[in-house]
């Protein structure tokens, strides 16, 4: 089974901290992803990572910015939290095929910023 | 700008009836199209999907239509169990940088089915 672990469930931040969202799976799934979750507008792509330090913008990335050292591990930052970053977010995984195209989620982190 | 959209916030299905679940779709590039179903404090899970030279794909109780020249797809749920009750994400895959395909997601629709 595709395991996608996100380090936290729920987090609680101040306003003007730097946090840190980290996320690891373990299938080698080329591609990673990460998306805010908010009521009435889905899922929104921040930043995807299509291989070792690559990073590509996605939908709204302004206030957000990733890293990717490792091909199992993709980081989330927020580089000065503010209450509009108040959110669910979903870190996921899919490989390279056209065949497998479905991407495989974590369990999602419950941000709030105070 | 939405590239697919699901216009339904909500639905509503007694058990052992038909769900139909709708989404539209603007962005003619997309070559995958897959729904994914989402509890409540759990992440999506990849439910079915079907590529943009098929009109049809059926997994057990689940079959997702697509209407390339209407650009809508449908995901039918029959007959519907209350554990179907969940938000249902449909998504779409354009290939981007680096040969990924990546996924867009519609906001999703809330099906409560009742006993």
């Amino acid at each position: 089974d595709v395991k996608v672990t996100q380090s936290s469930r729920y987090l609680v931040k101040r306003t003007g901290e730097k946090v840190f969202l980290e996320c690891v799976q373990d299938m080698d799934h080329e591609n990673m992803f990460w998306y805010r979750q908010d009521p009435g507008l889905g899922l929104r792509l921040i930043y995807f990572s299509y291989d070792v330090k690559m990073k590509e913008k996605g939908d709204i990335p302004e206030g957000y910015s990733v890293s990717r050292e490792k091909k199992e591990r993709f980081s989330l930052i927020l580089e000065s939290a503010s209450t509009n970053q108040t959110s669910m977010y979903l870190c996921a995984s899919s490989g390279e095929t056209a065949q497998n195209t479905e991407a495989f989620f974590g369990q999602g982190t419950r941000l709030t910023v105070v | 700008d939405q590239q697919v959209k699901q216009n339904s916030p909500s639905l509503s299905v007694q058990e052992g009836r038909i769900s139909i679940l709708n989404c539209d779709y603007t962005n003619s590039m997309f070559d995958y199209f897959l729904w994914y179903k989402k509890y409540p404090a759990e992440g999506p899970t990849f439910l079915i999907s079907i590529s943009s030279i098929k009109d049809k794909n059926e997994d057990g109780r689940f079959t997702v239509f697509l209407n390339k020249s209407a650009k809508h797809l449908s995901l039918h749920i029959v007959p519907s169990q209350p554990g179907d009750s969940a938000v249902y994400f449909c998504a779409a895959s354009r290939i981007a940088r680096g040969g990924s395909y990546i996924p867009t997601f519609g906001r999703g629709t809330s099906l409560i089915v009742h006993p």
